[in-house]
């Protein structure tokens, strides 16, 4: 079974408007961290937005913010007033396990990617 | 300025030849990643060091190798034994916390 789950492969959406983009997860350990991730077409992966399974509330970072649902095990991410340079790939990704706060944690596993496309 | 540099940006490389790529990263980060992309999907994780002198396989380490000499350079080679190397090829660090920073990549093509 997959482990991110991203429904959308593509997605068109006129400027100006919100967008929410799906990812759906799958781990059975209480301890994890989910990310999503830019990618213009460029190639760069831009890290968004972080949200941890003990956190409390939704996280958001300017425009970003991510709908944690912990008993769906669903993490979207909605982009509100969507400009033109959003146009890219969006990635979901897991981090499982408890982070090593001395080294860093183990790798991410990411969804197939959601090609977002904004319409002026 | 702090970040990640990949080189090079694109490697062609002759089947049967090994390749180097090139990871460094001036962030101070204990850990270190390489993942491969292939057109059209997510990024799948190589090999990882999360301190000098130590590294663990990943998901698909077969074909390929890496050292972590230093703090700051993680190189990732791709062996001959790597049946189909032909994908773009992301480095990425993290410490302290959870995020990873990426790389701009390499571009690997086998001709």
């Amino acid at each position: 079974a997959q482990k991110i789950t991203q429904t959308q492969p593509g997605m068109f959406v006129q400027e100006k408007e919100a967008v929410t983009l799906d990812c759906t997860y799958d781990t059975s350990d209480p301890s994890y961290g989910l990310f999503w991730y830019k990618q213009p077409s460029s190639g760069e992966m831009i890290f968004l937005i972080y949200q941890g399974s003990y956190d409390q509330q939704n996280a958001t970072e300017g425009r970003y913010s991510l709908n944690f649902q912990k008993a769906r095990k669903s993490a979207n991410l909605v982009i509100s007033a969507s400009q033109l340079g959003d146009s890219a790939m969006y990635f979901c990704a897991m981090r499982e396990g408890q982070a090593d706060s001395g080294g860093g944690a183990d790798g991410l596993t990411f969804g197939k990617g959601t090609h977002l496309i904004i319409q002026p | 300025d702090g970040g990640i540099t990949q080189s090079p940006k694109y490697l062609f490389r002759k089947e049967g030849q090994n390749v180097t790529l090139s990871c460094e990263q001036n962030l101070n980060h204990d850990a270190m990643y390489w993942y491969r992309q292939d057109p059209g999907q997510g990024l799948r994780l190589i090999y990882y060091s999360q301190i000098v002198n130590d590294f663990q396989k990943g998901d698909i380490a077969e074909g390929y190798s890496v050292s972590r000499e230093k703090k700051e350079s993680f190189p990732l080679t791709v062996t001959s034994a790597q049946k189909n190397p032909t994908a773009f090829y992301l480095c990425a660090s993290g410490g302290g916390t959870d995020t990873q920073y990426f790389g701009p990549g390499t571009r690997l093509t086998v001709l």
